[in-house]
């Protein structure tokens, strides 16, 4: 039962680098959906996707990208790293027609 | 954009007290979902409310769905080691957009 697959767990990034974040899952969703999380800021919305070739910006997209060419796959791109985008990045997925999402383990970044 | 807050940011029991935790938005909410996220792990579905006034139980857990629809409330009777963790609420939005509140950490002192 893999559910959400994130890879790497752990990332140390230099400012200026560029990284993927990978995201798979396999139980067919639809929706799939990036956050960070910071101390004391929840969870906050980068970028989601409700089907492959369909993506939008959340409350956060500023240095990240995404694409949805299979319903499998929702990588996390940052494009030029900064301290700020030290925080660790959670992937989710879930059925259009249920509210239920369920989440990978989660990758802890540090832009030093 | 949506926006909800939750309150308190932090709560500390003693094993066997009680706990609640409050999600407020400005807008009505079409629906509320819950999440726990323990320390060190990821956020875990916990229950969705989609009434008004719509109340659920989870044995210790009580869930409630205001009547107008812009709150909602967790309440945690008779508190347990084992329920320690941050505690979200989540709203999905226009396009599917599904919204964080800002969580509640919970430690429970044994």
């Amino acid at each position: 039962n893999a559910g959400v697959t994130q890879t790497p767990k752990f990332q140390v990034l230099k400012t200026g680098q560029s990284m993927t974040l990978q995201c798979a899952q396999d139980m067919n969703h639809e929706y799939m959906s990036w956050y960070r999380q910071d101390p004391g800021m929840g969870l906050r919305l980068i970028h989601y996707s409700v089907g492959a070739g369909i993506t939008d910006q959340g409350e956060v997209p500023n240095g990240y990208n995404v694409s949805r060419s299979t319903t499998e796959d929702f990588p996390l791109r940052l494009l030029s790293a900064a301290p700020s985008q030290t925080s660790v990045y959670f992937c989710a997925s879930g059925p259009l027609q249920r509210a239920e999402a369920f989440f990978g383990q989660g990758t802890r970044l540090t832009v030093v | 954009g949506q926006q909800v807050m939750q309150i308190p940011q932090y709560q500390h029991v003693q094993e066997g007290e009680d706990f609640t935790t409050y999600c407020n938005s400005s807008t009505t909410l079409s629906n509320i979902q819950w999440y726990k996220q323990r320390p060190g792990g990821h956020p875990v579905f916990l229950i969705q409310l989609v009434k008004s006034g719509e109340v659920k139980k989870q044995k210790r857990l009580t869930f409630q769905f205001g009547e107008a629809k812009k709150n909602s409330s967790l309440h945690i009777t008779a508190t347990q080691t084992t329920d320690v963790g941050t505690y979200f609420c989540a709203a999905r939005g226009g396009y599917q957009k599904v919204t964080f509140g800002t969580g509640t950490k919970l430690q429970v002192i044994p």
